[in-house]
């Protein structure tokens, strides 16, 4: 079955290292996000790529970046850990699908700490 | 800008009936969504309506949109406890172009036995 993964699940690092979260979907989609969940904020976008070698900034850009090197896969580096990225971190995946109102799939999410 | 606006918090009893609401500030809304994640899980996409639509009902499901004053509600019917999560409305201008959402904040719904 086509899935969406992300790793790790749990993450805790120091103030300053670089992070990369991984990002993986196999149902051949063509658009990824990422977003973080704090309380009371919800989910706000983080990045997002329509396509490979695509990406473009969400609200919540600053400290982060993204690469896309191939369809399956969006990676999200931290560049340099600050303690107010501590969150649980979600990768999701839409397809350019005939489904008009175009879900997005969630992965299962990556708590990172950041001490 | 847009900004999406729940309450934070709800709780009922088994079998009663839930109603989550939601407000949103962008009038050019195309599809308005419930999200559910339950806990230590990724969002589930529930139902969605188009903004054409005035009700949707799916199982035990109906989802109520007054565009008029931007509200959104979600009414789940004979409530389990296995409904317990946290939902979140969300809505896009244009879900073909990428879908970008915009999220409530989420309701967790607690529902007790």
């Amino acid at each position: 079955d086509a899935e969406i993964t992300q790793s790790p699940r749990h993450k805790i690092t120091e103030t300053g290292r670089q992070v990369t979260l991984a990002c993986h979907q196999t149902w051949n989609h063509n658009n990824m996000f990422w977003y973080r969940q704090d309380l009371g904020h919800g989910l706000r976008l983080i990045h997002y790529s329509y396509g490979v070698q695509d990406t473009n900034k969400g609200e919540v850009s600053d400290g982060y970046s993204v690469s896309r090197s191939n369809t399956e896969d969006l990676p999200l580096t931290l560049e340099s850990a600050a303690s107010s990225q501590t969150s649980v971190y979600f990768c999701a995946s839409s397809g350019v699908a005939a489904l008009s109102y175009n879900e997005q799939f969630f992965g299962p999410g990556t708590r990172l700490t950041v001490l | 800008g847009e900004d999406v606006e729940q309450s934070l918090f709800l709780s009922v009893r088994e079998g009663d009936s839930s109603v989550i609401n939601c407000t949103y500030t962008d009038s050019s809304s195309t599809y308005l969504y419930w999200y559910k994640q339950e806990p230590g899980a990724g969002l589930q996409l529930l139902t969605y309506i188009f903004s054409n639509m005035d009700m949707k009902q799916d199982q035990r499901l109906t989802v109520l949109l007054n565009k008029k004053d931007k509200h959104l509600s979600l009414r789940i019917a004979d409530t389990q406890t296995g409904d317990s999560a946290i939902y979140f409305c969300a809505e896009t201008l244009c879900p073909r172009a990428g879908n970008m959402l915009t999220f409530g904040g989420g309701t967790r719904l607690m529902v007790k036995p």
